[in-house]
């Protein structure tokens, strides 16, 4: 059982690029979120979803967009990619609240 | 607004030390309490919750947090720590029937424990 896999691991952007985050989870969660964390900073909640085609924003939702066409994929677009935004991102489903599955990460820098 | 504190940035113990990590929340209301923790190079994953009842909740690895509701707060204990403890802890909080999505994180406490 996968649980959640993000892909990539390690991304260097350049500043004004665009990349999307990739997320898939083979539970069937209806709930999936993003989060990043910074050092010293915890985990900031980015975006979340509580099923198909249903998306909200979290606390950090400036500079990205969401989408979830499907209950396993969750990917996270950055559009213009800017210095602020390196940081480690991590994408988690669950099937409520009892308990977040996280994926391993992705750390993206942006020079 | 809600927010979450963990007093320790960086907690350094020698093994068969007792370890206790604060957090203290700012929510007035009923909520959800977490601890999850981060191994180097893992993901993070849950170590403990309490919902309701018992306010002494245990965990896994021997891990156990206590829920004072004066207090505001959810500590985590452990009576003797291990090496292999050596991680980044994580509180968190949901307010109750809240959005699935309002999990308040900590900023971490980073535990180094010394063999």
């Amino acid at each position: 059982n996968a649980g959640v896999t993000q892909t990539p691991k390690f991304r260097i952007l350049k500043i004004g690029q665009s990349m999307t985050l990739q997320c898939t989870q083979d539970m069937n969660h209806n709930y999936m979120y993003w989060y990043r964390q910074d050092p010293g900073m915890g985990l900031k909640l980015i975006y979340y979803s509580v099923g198909a085609g249903i998306t909200d924003k979290g606390e950090v939702p400036n500079g990205y967009n969401v989408s979830r066409s499907t209950t396993e994929d969750f990917p996270l677009r950055l559009e213009l990619a800017a210095p602020s935004q390196t940081s480690v991102y991590f994408c988690a489903s669950s099937s409520g609240l009892e308990k977040l599955f996280f994926g391993s990460g992705t750390q993206l820098s942006v020079l | 607004a809600q927010s979450v504190s963990q007093h320790n940035h960086h907690v350094i113990l020698s093994e068969a030390a007792s370890l206790e990590l604060g957090c203290n929340y700012s929510y007035g209301g009923t909520v959800n309490l977490f601890w999850y923790v981060q191994y180097p190079g893992q993901h993070l994953q849950l170590l403990l919750k309490y919902f309701s009842g018992d306010p002494l909740v245990k965990g896994i690895k021997g891990f156990e947090a206590e829920f004072i509701k004066s207090k505001f707060s959810f500590n985590l204990r452990k009576p003797s720590v291990q090496w292999s403890d050596t991680a980044e802890y994580f509180c968190a909080v949901n307010r109750y029937g809240g959005s699935q999505g309002n999990l308040i994180f900590g900023k971490g406490t980073k535990l180094s424990v010394k063999p």
